[in-house]
Order: structure tokens, then sequence, then C-alpha cells
């Protein structure tokens, strides 16, 4: 099984801050990976796929980047609405694992 | 709009079954491969399960492999979870999840139906 790492698991940053999430794989993933923002109690939201390509409706400040196994998410200019958890997953080969998870918070 | 409405969760005993339904609309269903997601308390996600457009491909978890098992009617637009033997470590909100057309990433995702498993 393909192990996603991701790291830190917890972010501490403010409004405005630029962040960046890495992920990491125990193999090559290619490019294929995806990236979700969960809020309490609602169900994960998806973000990017294929690494870097924002899916649509989502916000340009949120993008994604690199292949094989390392991985980042970054985030521009935080806003309110971004405090959330996130995760990653591989979905190069089954079965498709995510990562543990990053909580970004104030 | 893509909605995605799960139901059947509940509690159970250890060693019970449920059966959880995902009822899908506002998208045409049979094209798109569906999957079942699960969240343990205070946890991170867990890829449970997948369904291709007509079964024939059809993967699990090493964790439920043997007690659960997926299926779906697309003349209802119906995805399905049938689970068995279950345990305490099942305690879970079940998502389903549709899958695009190009990858075995989730774009769409259901409210959830949480299942708690104990005596």
């Amino acid at each position: 099984d393909i192990q996603m790492t991701q790291s830190p698991s917890t972010l501490s940053a403010s409004v405005g801050d630029r962040v960046t999430i890495t992920c990491r794989a125990s193999q090559s993933i290619s490019g294929w990976l995806a990236w979700y923002q969960q809020k309490p109690g609602k169900a994960p939201k998806l973000l990017i796929y294929k690494a870097s390509i924002l899916e649509s409706g989502v916000p340009s400040r949120f993008s994604g980047s690199g292949s094989g196994t390392e991985f980042t998410l970054t985030i521009s200019s935080l806003q309110p609405d971004d405090f959330a958890t996130y995760y990653c997953q591989q979905f190069n080969s089954v079965p498709y694992t995510f990562g543990q998870g990053t909580k970004l918070e104030i | 709009e893509v909605q995605l409405v799960e139901s059947g969760g509940g509690l159970v005993k250890p060693g019970g079954s449920l059966r959880l339904s995902c009822a899908a609309s506002g998208f045409p269903f049979s094209p798109y491969s569906m999957n079942w997601v699960r969240q343990a308390p205070g946890k991170g996600l867990e890829w449970l399960s997948s369904i291709s457009t007509d079964d024939t491909y059809i993967f699990y978890a090493d964790s439920i492999r043997g007690r659960f098992t997926i299926s779906r009617d697309n003349a209802k637009n119906s995805l399905f979870l049938q689970m068995n033997s279950l345990r305490d470590e099942d305690t879970a909100v079940y998502y389903c999840a549709r899958a695009p057309l190009r990858g075995y990433y989730f774009d769409s995702w259901g409210q959830g139906t949480l299942v708690t498993v104990s005596s």
C-alpha cells in the first residue's frame, strides 16, 4: 500500500498569511494526487486534482504542485473561511489512501 | 445540482449487520464510478470501496474485505454498502462519493451517515 504523510499535522497561521502543506508518498504516484478541505461536521470538499488542477469554483488562492513523491498545497493569502483540515489522497493505485490530515488553525 | 444522500446508519451490536444506501440525483448516475469513504470519530479519512460503472471493477480496502459488499442499481440511481460482521472499529461516519470519469478522486460527497457499533 502507498502511505501518504502530510506535514505539518497542525499549522497555526493568520488571515493574510501564505501557507504551504506538504504531502509525501511512500512511492511514486506520478501526478495522481488530490487535495480536500474539510470543516467540522461537514463532508470533504475537493480542491485540487491531478496535483495541480483547480476544481471548478475553488478560489484561485489555492494552488497545488509536485509530482512523483512530493506534493504541496499552497494558500496564497489565508481567508477566514480557509481554517479547516486539509487532506491529500493518492489515486495512483488501490487502496486509494489519504494523508492523516493537516489542521489549519488561527 | 449534484446530490448524494446516504441513509441506513444507526446503532448496531458487534457482529451485526447494516445496509447503507446512497441516493444520487442531479447527474447521470450510470457513467460514474462510485465509492464509500469513512471517518472514525476524530480521525482521518479512509477509503473503503469502489465500484465501476457496470460492476466490472470492484475494489475493497483490506480492513473490510470479506465483510462488506458494495453494489449499485443504475436504474434506481443508487449505491449500497452491505456491512456484515461489524466491529467496534467500524464506528464512523460513512460517506458515498462520486469519482469523475478520469480518475479515482472524489469530486462530490454526500453528507454522511453515522454507524455506531457498540454493545
